[in-house]
Order: structure tokens, then sequence, then C-alpha cells
């Protein structure tokens, strides 16, 4: 079974923090995404990584940062979290074909 | 511009009573569409992948079909524990970047 570990299911912060949301996989797969999830929006792309140490930018790559110094993980970083980041944040895999993309079970961070 | 449109946004059933859940897109090139169930406070959970139109595929209650411009979701006498929101996305650009639809959210009531 693909298994996809986020280090937290709820998280709270305040305004102006830095926060940190790992992810962990056991796949061995390339590719690594960052999505957030808000009702009525769907899923958007955040960030995301092909290959150790690269990353590209997704749709929506404002206010956030990521890390991967090794390839089974992920980070996603909010460098001054704000309100309008409050969400529900899910990271992915998948290989490099066409071949679906497996979640975690997601984090849901709120920012006061 | 790719871009994924689902329907209806929410579909409320009664048990046994059969349905479809409608993904349109527009992309260029499909190189793939998936279906994704989600439970509440759960990350989506692969149900299907499609490749090319004509093609089809069943898992228990579920089967999904593809055209060149849609996919449908059908589900054949729907129990409540079927209720979950189900999401389509197809495959854009290089790296397997998905682009996801809203999503639909289906309550199915005994």
């Amino acid at each position: 079974d693909v298994k996809v570990t986020q280090s937290s299911r709820y998280l709270v912060k305040r305004t102006g923090e830095k926060v940190f949301l790992e992810c962990v996989q056991d796949m061995d797969h390339e590719n690594m995404f960052w999505y957030r999830q808000d009702p009525g929006l769907g899923l958007r792309l955040i960030y995301f990584s092909y290959d150790v140490k690269m990353k590209e930018k997704g749709d929506i790559p404002e206010g956030y940062s990521v890390s991967r110094e090794k390839k089974e993980r992920f980070s996603l970083i909010l460098e001054s979290a704000s309100t309008n980041q409050t969400s529900m944040y899910l990271c992915a895999i998948g290989p490099n074909s066409n071949q679906p993309q497996h979640f975690g079970d997601g984090t849901r961070l709120s920012i006061l | 511009e790719d871009q994924v449109t689902q329907s209806p946004e929410a579909l409320r059933l009664q048990e046994g009573e059969s349905s479809s859940l409608n993904c349109s897109y527009t992309v260029s090139g499909l190189r793939g569409l998936f279906w994704y169930r989600q439970d509440p406070g759960k990350g989506p959970e692969f149900l299907f992948t499609l490749y090319s139109a004509g093609e089809e595929k069943e898992k228990e209650r579920l089967k999904a079909t593809l055209t060149k411009k849609e996919s449908f979701l059908h589900i054949t006498a729907p129990k409540p524990e079927d209720s979950a929101t189900y999401l389509c996305a197809v495959i854009s650009g290089g790296y397997n970047k998905l682009i996801f639809g809203a999503g639909t959210r289906l309550a199915v009531h005994p």
C-alpha cells in the first residue's frame, strides 16, 4: 500500500509565525506535490518537486516556500503566516509517468 | 488554458437510486483523467484512471467512462457508504501536474 504521511492532522498557529508542514513517502516516487484545498475552490497546486533539491512553482506559490533535501521528504514552509493561509494542506506523490498521484490525509491549519 | 468542470456541485440520492456525475475537461492533449473519492477530513483516495476515449473502468457500484470532452462516473444502486465528495482531475503539462475540478458532494440517504 502507498503511504504518504503528513506530520500533523491539525495545527493552530499565530499570524506572523514561521510554519513548517512535513510530508514523508515510502514509495521512492520522484514527484512530490503540495496542494491547498478550500471550499468552492477545489485543490490548488502550491509547489512541487521532481527531484531532490529541485522545486517548481505551482499556481499559488505566493507566501510559501518548499524544501526537499531527501527524496522521501518534502516540506512546505509558510514564511510569515497570515489568516488567509488557513486551509487544508494536502501532500501528494507520483511517479514520473502518466500514473495517478496518491495523497496523504492532510493537515488542517488554522492561523489566528 | 486547461480546465476541469464538475457537475452537479451536490447530489442527494435515495439508497438504490442510480445516477451519474459529470466531469467536462479542456486540455491540450489528454494524457490521463483520474477519479478520486474524498471523505470528510481525509485526503483524496484514488479510484480510476482513464487514458483514451471509449475506455471504461468498474469497481463495485462505480463505473467511469471517457469521451473526447467529458467523463462520467456512474453510480449504480448506491448505498449510504458511497456518500463522499468525488473529484475529477486531468494531467496538465509535464511532471504529472494535475488540474482538479471542484468536486461533486454526493449524499446517499437510506
